[in-house]
């Protein structure tokens, strides 16, 4: 079966540095995807990876190894407004999204 | 511009009875698709239409129905709602299937 297994819920601390973790298992792979989803609204698109290595975009960085069926997500210099949940996905061999459940990510002052 | 829009925003239905969740797109994307939402489960795919004309069920089609008849408009229908199909509904587009998805802000039905 497919699978995307990703921490539930994490704490961190305002200014601080935090790596979301997801390892996947799935019948092919044309990319991974990073979203964020604030309580109430929709996932926004934060980054994607298709090669293995490390993709940087301002505070937020992502991870990919394909070998290890493995993906982080880095966020630098966490502000309060990083307050949400961060989505896992996996585009499988038929172009469809395979998702995790998401981290819910709570930041403390 | 408006990306996706979806309506209503939140419903509560009686179980049995029949409704149609709009979505619409301004972007022009190709591909649309139907995600539910459930608390401690990923979004999971309902539809999915690759192109205006077609359509192509996803995870979870059962008691669900979409047509596609022009780029624009995804509509997407509980013939019989049941308890079940209470959860929050996420319309998504993409300009064809390999690219990111982007969503709309959701419909929450809660069925009675």
């Amino acid at each position: 079966g497919q699978n995307i297994d990703q921490p539930t819920e994490m704490t961190a601390t305002e200014g601080a540095i935090v790596q979301i973790n997801c390892t996947y298992q799935t019948s092919g792979f044309n990319g991974l995807f990073w979203y964020q989803q604030h309580a109430g609204e929709a996932p926004t698109f934060l980054s994607y990876n298709v090669l293995d290595g490390l993709e940087e975009k301002g505070r937020f960085s992502s991870f990919l190894s394909r070998s290890k069926g493995y993906s982080y997500l880095l966020l630098k210099e966490l502000q309060m407004k990083d307050s949400a949940s961060y989505l896992c996905a996996v585009m499988d061999s038929n172009y469809q999204l395979i998702w995790g459940a998401g981290t819910k990510l709570i930041i403390k002052p | 511009t408006a990306g996706i829009t979806q309506a209503p925003t939140s419903q509560i239905l009686a179980a049995g009875r029949s409704m149609t969740l709009r979505c619409t797109q301004d972007m022009r994307h190709n591909a649309m698709y139907w995600y539910r939402q459930d608390l401690g489960l990923g979004l999971r795919l309902i539809h999915y239409s690759n192109t205006a004309g077609t359509t192509g069920k996803g995870e979870v089609p059962d008691g669900y129905s979409v047509s596609r008849a022009n780029t624009d408009d995804f509509p997407l229908t509980l013939a019989s709602a049941v308890p079940s199909q209470t959860s929050v509904y996420f319309c998504a587009s993409s300009d064809s299937g390999p690219d990111t998805q982007y969503f709309g802000p959701g419909t929450r039905l809660t069925v009675l």
